[in-house]
């Protein structure tokens, strides 16, 4: 069965800093690969997808995710975090064909101090 | 354009007793879909409509709940009667065509039953 791990329950960064979300799958074949964040009071909103081509995917935001095959991850990155990004952010991923079934993680909270 | 609406925002309710969440999807968004995530787990896919058809049904948890989709538009998801383990935030989301991973949540409905 498929599933998705983020490791960090609970990340705190300082404005301005860098920043790396982690994100392993397991899954039978190569999956579509997504990252999602959720606002206080607001419903997810897509940040990136990855279906296939160039493992750098650039989204949203400012925000990037690698696909790295041979660890199974799809890490988020940012270069410069600001206030504005503490929310939790959701790895997922669904099936390359069929019904946009996805499976997340169990989400990675980010603090942003000043 | 407006998004994905959920009602209520959040519901308290006893053991044994029935509740009703309402999902009205983004107009023209054949797609919709309901997921759940209990406190501290993942999000988990409960199923998915093409119009006023139960597409996949594979993630409810069982009998006591029960999904609509009366002429294609909004959605309603009712838990009777609810017991404690079905506290937690049930999501909603929708997108236009399948395969292209555009779904769009709503907000959520913290669901908590004492």
């Amino acid at each position: 069965a498929q599933s998705v791990t983020q490791p960090d329950i609970h990340i705190t960064v300082s404005e301005g800093a860098s920043l790396e979300l982690r994100c392993n799958y397991s899954y039978g074949a190569t999956p579509y690969l997504f990252w999602y964040v959720q606002s206080p009071g607001q419903g997810l909103q897509l940040l990136l997808k990855y279906f296939s081509g160039d493992t750098l995917v650039q989204g949203i935001k400012g925000f990037e995710a690698e696909f790295k095959r041979s660890q199974s991850s799809f890490n988020l990155r940012k270069p410069s975090v600001h206030w504005s990004d503490a929310a939790e952010y959701f790895c997922a991923v669904g099936p390359p064909f069929g019904n946009e079934k996805l499976t997340f993680g169990t989400g990675t909270r980010l603090t942003i101090i000043p | 354009e407006a998004g994905v609406t959920q009602f209520p925002s959040h519901s308290v309710i006893e053991k044994g007793q029935t509740v009703t969440l309402r999902c009205d999807p983004i107009s023209g968004h054949d797609n919709l879909y309901w997921y759940r995530r209990v406190m501290g787990k993942e999000i988990k896919f409960l199923l998915h409509f093409v119009k006023e058809s139960k597409q996949d049904e594979s993630g409810m948890p069982n009998n006591r709940f029960l999904a609509e989709r009366t002429g294609g538009t909004y959605s309603t998801l009712k838990v009777q009667p609810a017991e404690l383990e079905d506290s937690g935030v049930y999501f909603c989301a929708s997108s236009e065509r399948p395969n292209d991973y555009e779904q769009y949540f709503g907000p959520g409905t913290r669901l908590t039953v004492t």
